[in-house]
C-alpha cells in the first residue's frame, strides 16, 4: 500500500527556517517524483516544489531561492527545507506522489506550518 | 504559464441532482495532463479523474470527466451527501503544476 507521512511542521517566527519530512512507503522515491503542495487556510492548492525521480527539481516562483528539496534514499524520505519564512508561507503542507510528470495520485495527511511572531 | 479558472465558485444543488463543474484553461492544453481532485473538510485532496476523463481507482462511476482544448468538465451524475465538498482541476505543463481555485458544491 502506498503511504506518505509528513512531519516537521509547527509554529515558527518570521525569518526562521524549517525542514519538512515526507516518509514514503509502498514504493521507492527514486522511482517517482514527489511534490510538496501547500494550502493556506481557507485557500486553494499550490505546488511549491517537486523532486523528480531522476533528481531534477522544480520550485514555484513564490519560494524560489528560499527552498531546497532533497531525499534520503536509505530512509525513502523526501525533505523540504524552507528558509526566510514569511507570514504568507503559513499553510498546510502536503507531500504527494506524482504519476509520470502529470497528476498527484497519492497524498499524505499534511503538516501545518504557522509563521507568526 | 497556463491559468486554470474554475466556475462557478460555489454550486448549490440538492442530493440526487446533477452537478456540472467547469475548468477553463487560459490556453489550449493537452487533455492528458488535466486532472480533477476532491477535497473533503480536514482531509488531503483525493485524485478523482486523470487524463481528463479516466476515473482513478475506487472512484464511483457517478463521477465523469470530459473536455478538450481549453474547456473541461467534471460531472457528478447524481449527488450523494458525501459529494458536497470542494473540487479542484489541475494541469501539468511547461514543467509546472497549476491548480484551479476550486469549486465548492454545497447543499441547497
Amino acid at each position: 500500500e502506498v503511504q506518505l507521512m509528513e512531519s516537521g511542521g509547527g509554529l515558527i517566527q518570521p525569518g526562521g527556517s524549517l525542514r519538512l519530512s515526507c516518509a514514503a512507503s509502498g514504493f521507492a522515491v527514486t522511482h517517482y517524483s514527489i511534490s510538496w503542495v501547500r494550502q493556506a487556510p481557507g485557500k486553494g492548492l499550490e505546488c511549491v516544489s517537486t523532486l523528480y525521480g531522476e533528481g531534477d527539481t522544480y520550485f514555484a516562483d513564490s519560494v524560489k531561492g528560499r527552498v531546497t528539496i532533497s531525499r534520503d534514499t536509505s530512509n525513502n524520505t523526501v525533505f523540504l527545507q524552507i528558509n526566510s519564512l514569511r507570514a504568507e508561507d503559513t499553510a498546510m503542507y502536503y507531500c504527494a506522489r506524482v504519476y509520470g510528470h502529470n497528476w498527484f495520485d497519492s497524498w499524505g495527511q499534511g503538516t501545518l506550518v504557522i509563521v507568526s511572531s | 504559464e497556463t491559468v486554470l479558472t474554475q466556475s462557478p465558485g460555489t454550486l448549490s444543488l440538492s442530493p440526487g441532482e446533477r452537478a456540472t463543474l467547469s475548468c477553463r484553461a487560459s490556453q489550449s492544453v493537452d487533455s492528458y495532463y488535466l486532472a480533477w481532485y476532491q477535497q473533503k473538510p480536514g482531509q488531503s485532496p483525493r485524485l478523482l479523474i486523470y487524463a481528463a476523463s479516466t476515473r482513478a481507482n475506487g472512484v464511483p462511476d457517478r463521477f465523469s470527466g470530459s473536455g478538450s482544448g481549453t474547456d473541461f468538465i467534471l460531472t457528478i451524475s447524481r449527488l450523494e451527501p458525501e459529494d458536497f465538498v470542494v473540487y479542484y482541476c489541475q494541469h501539468y505543463g511547461d514543467k509546472r503544476w497549476t491548480f484551479g481555485q476550486g469549486t465548492k458544491v454545497e447543499i441547497k
